[in-house]
């Protein structure tokens, strides 16, 4: 058992640029969220898969943001069109129960 | 909107204090977890409590929910220097899915003086 991982760690990128992001969840936790993080806060819900499925999605995953989780196991997610406000760290965590999340290390993406 | 009030933000104290962390919602938690953050990492589950009055220790960290489960704190006996980091409590509400997503307070900031 490794613990979450996530790639890249730190990615720089021009405004409306596309960037991805990987999350390798926790082998067998069927639960994976997405959160961001912005400096001086607490995490902010993104989305949510079970298994494959991508059961719920917040309001702040606006149509530039895609999140898919094709087999089940990692997970990407896609900003298009990136811009400055996008610029926060981006979490992944792994669950095998709801009240159990572990988190990733994070992707910290800075648009310039 | 569901709101988690953490307080205080910012705690700057000598080694050897004692100090507590507070996390209040108007709403009602199915669980409630805490989790301590380095910079530039994300957060490391410390504890989960899920029924009402229930109180957890971790070492010198003590952890009680509160019996409406509105409520938690989070109490450091003694505290050390190689606790400074960001505390944050996180709850999922009942009545919510049962997806599990999580509500962050804005954390809290521990500094420790040697």
């Amino acid at each position: 058992d490794t613990g979450v991982s996530q790639d890249p760690r730190h990615k720089i990128t021009k405004r409306g640029q596309n960037v991805t992001f990987r999350c390798d969840p926790i082998s067998e936790h069927n639960r994976l969220y997405w959160y961001r993080q912005t400096l001086g806060q607490g995490p902010e819900f993104l989305t949510y898969f079970q298994n494959e499925a991508q059961l719920e999605k917040s309001r702040l995953l606006s149509d530039r943001f895609s999140a898919e989780r094709p087999k089940g196991s990692f997970s990407t997610l896609e900003i298009q069109r990136t811009e400055q406000g996008d610029s926060a760290m981006y979490l992944c965590a792994s669950s095998p129960r709801p009240w159990e999340q572990y988190f990733g290390p994070g992707t910290r993406l800075t648009v310039t | 909107t569901q709101l988690l009030e953490q307080s205080p933000q910012f705690l700057s104290i000598q080694e050897g204090e004692n100090l507590t962390v507070y996390c209040n919602s108007s709403s009602v938690f199915s669980s409630l977890q805490w989790y301590r953050q380095e910079p530039g990492e994300g957060p490391v589950l410390l504890v989960t409590v899920v029924t009402g009055g229930e109180v957890k220790k971790l070492k010198r960290l003590t952890f009680q929910f509160g019996d409406a489960r509105k409520d938690s704190s989070l109490h450091i006996t003694a505290a050390q220097t190689g606790d400074t980091g960001l505390y944050l409590c996180a709850g999922q509400y009942a009545g919510g899915t049962s997806y599990g997503k999580l509500t962050f307070g804005q954390g809290t900031i521990l500094t420790v003086h040697p």
